[in-house]
């Protein structure tokens, strides 16, 4: 199994220019997650999905867009970008946390290895 | 709201040294607690976890237990190697969705 993968690895944009990022996930994982990482901030959720079809909002999702077409795809579109949105991107994907269930505890997430995206 | 604190860093120790990373965290409901490792150029990989007050988690030589008296959550390594050298992160369940609220993250560098 490959695990989570991102691609691409590396991407430099001009201010103003757009991009997708996708991610992949062969767990048969039912939620995906889009994480930014900037420095002394640790990581921050951009949006997330817990299912084919849906999306939803996280911490700081402006700026940014997403779409779950298949369950093991994820994608984080960049309509216009912006030098604040130079980054390390991560995707993790996980299975339904029992608290979603009525019970306390969460699962693990899995991480990608990032996406470093420069825009100048 | 839910939020993590560790301490900052970084945190430079000689190999063999004793590790403590702290981490607190806001006491609303019982979260389930992580620690997250993340090795330079890679993406975060779980290192240990507990899920109710009082647990141990464990791996690696590496030990955290769930203080709900404290609300705290600290990693500790009675021997680190120059291998640890990593970034950690501590992290708490925070709502549905199985969503995770992470620490700003604490860079431990061991040398020989």
């Amino acid at each position: 199994n490959a695990g989570v993968t991102q691609t691409p690895k590396f991407r430099v944009l001009k201010t103003g220019q757009s991009m997708t990022l996708l991610c992949a996930q062969d767990m048969n994982h039912e939620y995906m997650y889009w994480y930014r990482q900037d420095p002394g901030m640790g990581l921050r959720l951009i949006h997330y999905s817990v299912g084919e079809g849906t999306t939803a909002k996280g911490e700081v999702p402006d700026g940014y867009n997403v779409s779950r077409l298949k369950k093991q795809n994820f994608l984080l579109g960049l309509e216009s970008a912006a030098p604040s949105q130079t980054s390390v991107y991560f995707c993790a994907s996980s299975f339904p946390s029992p608290r979603d269930r009525g019970l306390s505890s969460y699962n693990e997430q899995f991480f990608g290895p990032g996406t470093r995206l420069t825009v100048l | 709201g839910n939020s993590v604190t560790q301490m900052e860093g970084p945190v430079t120790l000689s190999e063999e040294a004793f590790l403590t990373i702290n981490c607190t965290y806001t006491a609303t409901g019982y979260p389930s607690l992580f620690w997250y490792v993340q090795y330079p150029g890679e993406g975060l990989q779980l290192l240990l976890k507990a899920t109710k007050a009082d647990d141990k988690g464990s791996n690696k030589g590496f030990e955290a237990t769930y203080r709900k008296e404290t609300t705290s959550f600290h990693l500790e390594k009675g021997s680190v190697q120059v291998s640890d050298s990593a970034v950690y992160f501590c992290a708490r369940g925070t709502g549905g969705g199985n969503k995770l609220t992470f620490g700003t993250g604490t860079q431990l560098k061991v040398e020989l």
